[in-house]
């Protein structure tokens, strides 16, 4: 079946540090990406997606790549802040009519002052 | 606009009794999704309704819980009798028209704890 694999945690950056967070996924199809974010006594929220190979998603200065030869979409942002602090879900949809969300474990970013 | 709402926000009980949660979606949202998320874990998905009815309940463990969704806006989940390894985050969500809109709605989540 479809799945999700994200690197493991805990991550820890300096404020102004450049963050990567890996992803790659497995499944048949053509799924679209996402990332989502939970931050601190919050509900998870979309942070951005990309529906087709090579289209890239952006949003608050976080962007990923939709990698089909690597199967990857890796989360980078060059600059991040305290307020970055949370944590980061990559996810796929199934391209069928009644699609749901496959969600990586998750991984907890900490940034300090 | 509202956000998808839920309750209770903790509950905690002991195994083989019973719980309820409640899920309250954003107005005109048709597909409603229940979500399991064990500590240290993705969510995993219980199951989906699209209105009143279900369209995926695959990995929910029928012989404990049950959802339902009348009049197709909110939802029920009920765990009966609930185990130790049923401890876990019940998030709901939902979205206008199922995931083809590109945007899962979650609320704050339900903890549960089972002693």
């Amino acid at each position: 079946g479809d799945s999700v694999t994200q690197m493991e945690g805990p991550v820890t950056l300096s404020e102004e540090a450049f963050l990567t967070i890996n992803c790659t996924y497995t499944a048949t199809g053509y799924p679209s990406l996402f990332w989502y974010v939970q931050y601190p006594g919050e509900g998870l929220q979309l942070l951005l997606k990309a529906t087709k190979a090579d289209d890239k998603g952006s949003n608050k200065g976080f962007e990923a790549t939709y990698r089909k030869e690597t199967t990857s979409f890796h989360l980078e942002k060059g600059s991040v802040q305290v307020s970055d602090s949370a944590v980061y879900f990559c996810a796929l949809s199934d391209s069928g009519a009644n699609s749901k969300l496959t969600f990586g474990k998750g991984i907890t970013l900490s940034v300090r002052p | 606009e509202a956000g998808v709402a839920q309750s209770p926000r903790y509950k905690i009980i002991e195994k083989r009794q019973s719980v309820a949660f409640w899920c309250n979606p954003i107005s005109g949202h048709a597909t409603l999704y229940w979500y399991q998320q064990i500590l240290g874990q993705g969510p995993k998905l219980l199951i989906q309704f699209q209105n009143n009815g279900v369209v995926d309940d695959s990995q929910l463990p029928k012989d404990r819980f049950s959802a339902e969704r009348l009049k197709g806006v909110d939802s029920t989940l009920k765990i009966q009798p609930a185990k130790l390894e049923d401890s876990a985050v019940y998030l709901c969500a939902s979205s206008f028209r199922g995931l083809n809109t590109g945007e899962l709605f979650f609320g704050e989540g339900s903890r549960l704890t089972v002693l």
